[in-house]
Protein backbone atom coordinates (compact mmCIF):
# COMPACT_ATOMS: atom_id res chain seq x y z
CA UNK A 1 0.00 0.00 0.00
CA UNK A 2 1.67 3.38 -1.15
CA UNK A 3 2.04 5.90 1.91
CA UNK A 4 -0.60 8.61 3.23
CA UNK A 5 -0.88 11.51 1.15
CA UNK A 6 0.29 14.56 2.99
CA UNK A 7 1.31 17.70 0.90
CA UNK A 8 5.05 18.21 0.22
CA UNK A 9 5.48 21.63 2.01
CA UNK A 10 3.54 24.12 3.68
CA UNK A 11 5.05 27.42 4.87
CA UNK A 12 4.30 30.43 7.46
CA UNK A 13 5.47 33.32 9.02
CA UNK A 14 6.38 33.60 12.86
CA UNK A 15 3.12 33.92 15.07
CA UNK A 16 0.74 32.74 12.05
CA UNK A 17 -1.20 29.30 12.38
CA UNK A 18 -0.42 26.68 9.42
CA UNK A 19 -2.35 23.22 9.12
CA UNK A 20 -0.96 20.08 7.59
CA UNK A 21 -3.12 17.53 5.78
CA UNK A 22 -2.90 13.95 5.81
CA UNK A 23 -5.19 11.79 3.77
CA UNK A 24 -5.82 7.74 3.89
CA UNK A 25 -8.22 5.54 3.10
CA UNK A 26 -11.32 3.50 4.52
CA UNK A 27 -8.39 0.73 5.79
CA UNK A 28 -6.48 3.10 7.64
CA UNK A 29 -7.27 6.95 8.46
CA UNK A 30 -11.10 6.69 8.03
CA UNK A 31 -10.82 3.69 10.24
CA UNK A 32 -9.45 4.19 13.22
CA UNK A 33 -8.64 6.99 15.72
CA UNK A 34 -4.86 6.16 15.67
CA UNK A 35 -3.39 8.69 13.66
CA UNK A 36 -0.23 9.91 15.35
CA UNK A 37 2.15 13.07 14.21
CA UNK A 38 5.95 13.32 14.08
CA UNK A 39 8.56 16.31 14.01
CA UNK A 40 11.68 15.05 12.45
CA UNK A 41 14.28 18.32 12.41
CA UNK A 42 17.43 17.68 10.12
CA UNK A 43 19.74 14.27 10.46
CA UNK A 44 17.41 13.92 13.79
CA UNK A 45 15.48 11.33 15.34
CA UNK A 46 11.44 11.79 15.11
CA UNK A 47 9.64 13.17 17.76
CA UNK A 48 5.99 12.23 18.85
CA UNK A 49 3.87 15.31 18.33
CA UNK A 50 0.72 13.75 18.27
CA UNK A 51 -0.99 10.76 18.86
CA UNK A 52 -4.85 9.14 19.11
CA UNK A 53 -5.53 12.10 16.56
CA UNK A 54 -5.71 14.63 19.25
CA UNK A 55 -3.66 13.57 22.47
CA UNK A 56 -0.32 15.56 23.46
CA UNK A 57 2.55 14.09 24.66
CA UNK A 58 3.68 15.59 28.05
CA UNK A 59 6.17 18.05 27.15
CA UNK A 60 4.64 19.02 23.66
CA UNK A 61 3.28 22.77 23.17
CA UNK A 62 -0.51 23.39 23.12
CA UNK A 63 0.59 24.95 20.08
CA UNK A 64 0.42 21.79 17.82
CA UNK A 65 -3.47 20.19 17.49
CA UNK A 66 -4.72 17.39 15.51
CA UNK A 67 -8.10 16.52 14.62
CA UNK A 68 -9.89 14.07 11.72
CA UNK A 69 -12.24 13.95 9.57
CA UNK A 70 -13.34 11.11 7.56
CA UNK A 71 -10.31 9.83 5.94
CA UNK A 72 -8.31 13.04 6.50
CA UNK A 73 -6.46 13.82 9.65
CA UNK A 74 -4.72 17.49 10.13
CA UNK A 75 -2.16 19.10 12.16
CA UNK A 76 -2.32 22.67 13.09
CA UNK A 77 0.47 24.60 14.45
CA UNK A 78 -0.29 27.71 15.67
CA UNK A 79 1.90 30.60 17.15
CA UNK A 80 4.95 29.15 14.29
CA UNK A 81 8.23 29.51 16.09
CA UNK A 82 11.47 29.22 14.42
CA UNK A 83 11.90 25.92 16.09
CA UNK A 84 9.00 24.39 14.02
CA UNK A 85 10.73 24.41 10.72
CA UNK A 86 11.43 20.61 10.04
CA UNK A 87 9.91 17.72 8.68
CA UNK A 88 6.08 16.43 9.49
CA UNK A 89 4.98 13.02 9.20
CA UNK A 90 1.36 11.78 10.02
CA UNK A 91 1.22 7.90 10.67
CA UNK A 92 -2.07 5.73 11.26
CA UNK A 93 -2.66 2.28 12.31
CA UNK A 94 -4.12 -0.39 9.63
CA UNK A 95 -5.39 -2.96 11.47
CA UNK A 96 -3.58 -6.21 12.22
CA UNK A 97 -0.97 -4.22 14.38
CA UNK A 98 0.76 -2.96 11.40
CA UNK A 99 1.27 0.70 10.16
CA UNK A 100 1.43 3.05 7.87
CA UNK A 101 2.94 6.44 7.44
CA UNK A 102 2.72 9.40 5.24
CA UNK A 103 5.01 10.56 2.67
CA UNK A 104 6.18 13.88 4.92
CA UNK A 105 5.59 17.58 4.76
CA UNK A 106 8.59 20.37 4.76
CA UNK A 107 7.58 23.26 7.08
CA UNK A 108 9.39 26.08 6.22
CA UNK A 109 8.75 29.33 8.67
CA UNK A 110 9.34 32.20 6.75
CA UNK B 1 17.88 7.44 31.29
CA UNK B 2 15.41 6.79 29.37
CA UNK B 3 16.40 5.40 26.06
CA UNK B 4 17.42 3.30 23.10
CA UNK B 5 20.60 2.58 21.05
CA UNK B 6 20.88 0.75 17.96
CA UNK B 7 23.94 -0.68 16.83
CA UNK B 8 24.72 -3.11 13.89
CA UNK B 9 24.98 -0.68 10.82
CA UNK B 10 27.33 -1.00 8.02
CA UNK B 11 28.16 -1.46 4.62
CA UNK B 12 26.85 -4.75 3.12
CA UNK B 13 27.31 -6.39 -0.16
CA UNK B 14 23.67 -7.00 -2.56
CA UNK B 15 22.29 -10.53 -1.05
CA UNK B 16 24.45 -10.31 1.85
CA UNK B 17 22.81 -10.35 5.82
CA UNK B 18 22.95 -7.91 8.66
CA UNK B 19 21.47 -8.19 12.28
CA UNK B 20 20.50 -4.78 14.03
CA UNK B 21 20.17 -4.74 17.71
CA UNK B 22 18.20 -1.98 19.95
CA UNK B 23 19.55 -1.50 23.66
CA UNK B 24 16.59 -0.04 25.38
CA UNK B 25 17.26 1.28 28.89
CA UNK B 26 15.35 3.13 31.88
CA UNK B 27 12.00 1.49 31.24
CA UNK B 28 10.47 -1.67 31.66
CA UNK B 29 10.97 -3.31 27.88
CA UNK B 30 8.72 -6.17 28.34
CA UNK B 31 5.49 -3.57 28.58
CA UNK B 32 5.90 -2.17 25.36
CA UNK B 33 5.66 -3.17 21.70
CA UNK B 34 8.88 -2.77 19.84
CA UNK B 35 9.12 -1.63 16.43
CA UNK B 36 11.48 -0.71 13.80
CA UNK B 37 11.36 1.78 11.21
CA UNK B 38 13.48 2.94 8.51
CA UNK B 39 14.16 5.98 6.31
CA UNK B 40 15.82 5.79 2.89
CA UNK B 41 18.13 8.66 2.27
CA UNK B 42 16.03 11.61 1.17
CA UNK B 43 12.88 9.95 1.55
CA UNK B 44 10.09 9.34 4.25
CA UNK B 45 9.73 6.76 7.10
CA UNK B 46 8.85 3.54 6.35
CA UNK B 47 7.29 1.15 9.34
CA UNK B 48 8.97 -2.25 8.97
CA UNK B 49 7.99 -4.20 11.94
CA UNK B 50 6.85 -4.97 15.07
CA UNK B 51 6.68 -7.30 18.15
CA UNK B 52 4.79 -7.58 21.14
CA UNK B 53 4.58 -10.90 23.55
CA UNK B 54 2.27 -12.18 21.61
CA UNK B 55 2.58 -10.59 17.73
CA UNK B 56 4.88 -10.01 15.08
CA UNK B 57 3.71 -8.59 12.21
CA UNK B 58 6.02 -6.55 9.16
CA UNK B 59 5.48 -4.88 6.39
CA UNK B 60 3.98 -6.20 3.33
CA UNK B 61 7.05 -5.06 1.37
CA UNK B 62 9.60 -6.92 3.03
CA UNK B 63 8.35 -10.35 1.41
CA UNK B 64 9.91 -12.37 4.87
CA UNK B 65 13.07 -11.53 4.23
CA UNK B 66 13.74 -9.53 7.60
CA UNK B 67 13.07 -11.19 11.18
CA UNK B 68 12.20 -9.43 13.79
CA UNK B 69 13.12 -10.66 17.68
CA UNK B 70 13.26 -9.13 21.15
CA UNK B 71 15.17 -10.57 24.51
CA UNK B 72 13.19 -9.14 27.41
CA UNK B 73 15.51 -10.07 29.92
CA UNK B 74 18.42 -8.56 28.23
CA UNK B 75 16.15 -5.38 27.36
CA UNK B 76 17.35 -5.87 23.57
CA UNK B 77 15.20 -5.81 20.18
CA UNK B 78 17.09 -7.22 17.09
CA UNK B 79 16.26 -6.87 13.56
CA UNK B 80 17.57 -9.71 11.33
CA UNK B 81 17.84 -8.43 7.35
CA UNK B 82 18.50 -11.23 4.89
CA UNK B 83 18.88 -11.17 1.18
CA UNK B 84 19.64 -7.83 1.33
CA UNK B 85 18.61 -5.19 -1.46
CA UNK B 86 20.26 -1.57 -2.91
CA UNK B 87 16.38 -0.58 -1.99
CA UNK B 88 17.15 -1.67 1.84
CA UNK B 89 19.33 0.90 2.04
CA UNK B 90 18.31 3.38 4.92
CA UNK B 91 18.88 4.61 8.47
CA UNK B 92 16.81 1.98 10.76
CA UNK B 93 15.18 3.63 13.69
CA UNK B 94 14.42 1.50 17.04
CA UNK B 95 11.02 3.01 18.25
CA UNK B 96 9.07 1.92 21.41
CA UNK B 97 4.95 1.68 21.29
CA UNK B 98 3.03 2.04 24.87
CA UNK B 99 0.44 -0.44 23.04
CA UNK B 100 0.12 -1.83 19.25
CA UNK B 101 -1.83 0.78 18.06
CA UNK B 102 -0.64 3.81 19.31
CA UNK B 103 1.98 6.04 19.13
CA UNK B 104 5.74 5.63 18.49
CA UNK B 105 6.61 7.97 21.90
CA UNK B 106 11.01 6.74 22.11
CA UNK B 107 13.06 6.62 19.48
CA UNK B 108 16.55 5.75 19.35
CA UNK B 109 18.85 8.09 17.26
CA UNK B 110 19.37 5.28 14.17
CA UNK B 111 22.11 2.75 12.85
CA UNK B 112 23.20 3.26 9.26
CA UNK B 113 23.05 0.12 6.65
CA UNK B 114 23.93 0.46 3.12
CA UNK B 115 23.33 -2.06 0.53
CA UNK B 116 25.77 -1.42 -2.61
CA UNK B 117 28.72 -3.65 -4.20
Amino acid sequence: QSALTQPRSVSGSPGQSVTISCTGTSSDVDNYDYVSWYRQHPGKAPKLMIYDVTKRPSGVPERFSGSKSGNTASLTISGLQAEDEADYYCCSYRGTYTSIFGGGTRLTVL
Amino acid sequence: EVQLVESGGGLVKPGGSLRLSCAASGFNFRNYDMNWVRQAPGKGLEWVSSITNTHIHYADSLKGRFTISRDDAQNSLYLQMNSLRAEDTAVYYCARRPSAIGGFDLWGQGTTVTVSS
